[in-house]
């Protein structure tokens, strides 16, 4: 079964320093990946996507995330966090361009002043 | 680019009413729409998969009977909630996959709506 997971509930990262958020795809064949973001009480905004090429992909915000087919995961990065960045992320994933897609459990990211 | 819009973003409603909420995209159209429910703390539910102009595809738990989706056209689905109950009450979001090739696989999110059955 196409599984998308996110292992930590919540990251805490001072301002300032380099954030990372986990993600671990089981996605059959050539994944489509996401990051979403979503605030409080407001729908999920677009950060980026992998479909294929360079597996280093930049996307809204300063983010940034690396597709690893080896270790099946998109990890979501950030060289310096910003008390905006607070919010919570999602993973998701897709086998095709027409399939649906699906969500990881989301990570509450805080940042600290 | 790429607004997709909901309304009403929140409604209450007493237990057995019926709740209809839209979904529109706005500067684009989308062959496909989605509708998701997400509990407090936990991430999005996929409840049905719409398409413009033909029936909604359900997913397994979901009763297509209470949970009507409408797909009237290529930039509007509707989701009406029949004879709500408290146990409805949830934030309910949508999405639109866009009809351009090449951001077919791109969904893009409303801001979602809060329904409260009391």
């Amino acid at each position: 079964a196409q599984s998308v997971a996110q292992p930590e509930d919540q990251v805490n990262v001072a301002e300032g320093n380099p954030l990372t958020v986990k993600c671990t795809y089981s996605v059959s064949g050539n994944p489509y990946l996401f990051w979403y973001v979503q605030y409080p009480n407001r729908g999920l905004q677009f950060l980026l996507k992998y479909i294929t090429g360079d597996n280093l992909v930049k996307g809204s915000y300063g983010f940034e995330a690396e597709f690893n087919k080896s270790q099946t995961s998109f990890h979501l990065k950030k060289p310096s966090a910003l008390v905006s960045d607070s919010a919570l992320y999602f993973c998701a994933g897709a086998y095709s361009s027409a399939s649906k897609i699906i969500f990881g459990s989301g990570t509450r990211l805080s940042i600290r002043p | 680019g790429a607004v997709v819009s909901q309304h009403p973003s929140w409604v209450i409603c007493k237990s057995g009413t019926s709740v209809k909420i839209e979904c529109r995209s706005l500067d684009f159209q989308a062959t496909t729409m989605f509708w998701y429910r997400q509990f407090p703390k936990q991430s999005l539910m996929l409840m049905a998969t719409s398409n413009e102009g033909s029936k909604a595809t359900y997913e397994q738990g979901v009763e297509k009977d209470k949970f009507l989706i409408n797909h009237a056209s290529l930039t509007l689905s509707t989701l009406t909630v029949t004879s709500a109950h408290p146990e409805d009450s949830s934030f309910y979001i949508c999405s639109a996959r866009p009809r351009l090739a090449g951001g077919g696989e791109t969904q893009y999110f409303g801001p979602g709506t809060r329904l409260l059955v009391l």
